[in-house]
């Protein structure tokens, strides 16, 4: 089975300083593993994906994530948060790209 | 943008109606997904179509929800009898066959039943 826990449903953090948004996943095969952000009435985009390639994944606007196996981890990073990054942001498995299971999100503001 | 549309955007619908809403993936994009939100949690997986062939439906999906992709390009999502537990964003997205772990998703349909 397949599954994501989001470890924080809210994170805040001052505007410059660096965000960990933190993704632990279950799976019985080698999983893919995605973070999507959903920004107020706008669709869901994908940020970066990781699909047994290189371990650490670097994403669109800075963010990047490191596949974690014996942690079983894939958290979210980025070293400098802007206002533009405050959004929802959901961790999402995939068995083989058939069904595809997302976290319950993580909500990030960033304080001016 | 990423080039998959939904309509209506939004629909209010009363406790017992029917109501259908329609996705336009990306045009060459072979697969086809469709998931339900509800306030504070993620997308939750209904169903997907790869090309006409649905190929795989979720227990969520129960028998008041039927998704259809007649000729491989838009899909339908109708819901019968809808109950007050429907309302929700539902979500479509595509990808391609060989790029299946990247989907590209639609603005989304809120249904909110009275």
């Amino acid at each position: 089975a397949q599954s994501v826990t989001q470890l924080d449903s809210h994170v805040s953090v001052s505007e410059g300083t660096p965000v960990l948004l933190r993704c632990n996943y279950s799976s019985s095969y080698s999983p893919s593993l995605f973070w999507y952000v959903q920004h107020p009435n706008k669709g869901l985009q994908l940020l970066l994906k990781y699909t047994s390639a290189a371990t650490l994944v670097k994403g669109i606007n800075g963010f990047e994530a490191e596949f974690k196996k014996s942690e079983t981890s894939f958290h979210l990073t980025k070293p400098s948060a802007h206002m533009s990054d405050a959004a929802e942001y959901f961790c999402v498995v995939s068995d083989l790209g058939n069904q595809f299971y997302f976290g319950t999100g993580t909500s990030l503001t960033v304080i001016p | 943008d990423t080039g998959v549309s939904q309509d209506p955007r939004h629909k209010i619908t009363k406790r017992g109606q029917n109501v259908t809403f329609r996705c336009d993936p990306i045009s060459e994009h072979n697969r086809l997904y469709w998931y339900r939100q509800t306030l504070g949690q993620g997308p939750e997986f209904l169903t997907y179509f790869q090309n006409e062939a649905q190929l795989e439906k979720s227990r969520l999906l129960s028998d008041r929800f039927s998704a259809e992709r007649p000729k491989g390009s838009f899909s339908t999502l109708e819901i019968q009898r809808t109950e007050q537990g429907d309302s929700a964003m539902y979500l479509c997205a595509s990808s391609l066959r060989q790029h299946q772990e990247t989907q590209y998703f639609g603005p989304g349909t809120r249904l909110l039943v009275l």
